[in-house]
């Protein structure tokens, strides 16, 4: 039990152009998602928690209208990177929080890797 | 101060060893404490939590606890080539909703 599912694992993307990332629980209501972002031989660095809803609280120095969250279900949150840019590129991760769980159950999706050219 | 701290490594351990992986934390009411492994390119697993002060064994896999020291530590008992990875230590505060990450340590193990 307790699987998130993200998609697309990969994607390459022209820079000015937008790029959704998608995160489902497929056997657990998420009340709330986490999006991550990971460079290179560093940890993962939160950029904001959704919750069904309502608006996504990001972390400092994460800008809103660049990465636009939405989470509109208790099983879906996407995560939209606008006008992507070549620094962009990066590994970006959801989690899911089962609240059934309590405190074990944050789950992670696979990952998207995304290439701005 | 960091909130998580974790000695980046690379931290080499020959196979069959055990591996001792340690982390601190500021936030003295922090509450529940885990240990992920993360491959290269993939996304973290979690391998142990643990919320008592002491030792919680599952398999190969040890976490221990001192909220006293803020200190908590995974040993991994006969090491296997297949445990190297990067392994991060998350810390979740009371009545918080957000794990909070150390930078993770390096581990390889060595044939």
């Amino acid at each position: 039990g307790a699987v998130v599912s993200q998609h697309p694992s990969r994607v390459i993307c022209k820079s000015g152009t937008s790029v959704k990332i998608e995160c489902r629980s497929l056997d657990f209501q998420a009340t709330t998602m986490f999006w991550y972002r990971q460079f290179p031989k560093q940890s993962l660095m939160l950029m904001a928690t959704s919750n069904e809803g309502s608006k996504a609280t990001y972390e400092q120095g994460v800008e809103k209208d660049k990465f636009l969250i939405n989470h509109a279900s208790l099983t879906l949150s996407t995560l939209t990177v606008t006008s992507a840019h070549p620094e962009d590129s990066s590994f970006y991760i959801c989690s899911a929080r089962n609240r059934g769980r309590g405190n074990y159950g944050y789950t992670f999706g696979s990952g998207t890797r995304l290439t701005v050219v | 101060q960091k909130e998580v701290e974790q000695n980046s490594g690379p931290l080499s351990v020959p196979e069959g060893a055990i591996a001792s992986l340690n982390c601190t934390y500021s936030d003295r009411v922090s509450q529940s404490f885990f240990w992920y492994r993360q491959y290269s390119g993939k996304s973290p697993e979690l391998i142990m939590s643990i919320y008592s002060n002491g030792d919680k064994e599952d398999g190969r896999f040890t976490a221990q606890l001192n909220k006293a020291s803020q200190y908590v530590s995974l040993l991994i008992r006969d090491s296997q080539p297949s445990d190297s990875a990067t392994y991060l230590c998350a810390v979740l505060g009371q009545g918080a909703q957000k794990l909070v990450f150390g930078q993770g340590t390096r581990l390889t193990i060595n044939p």
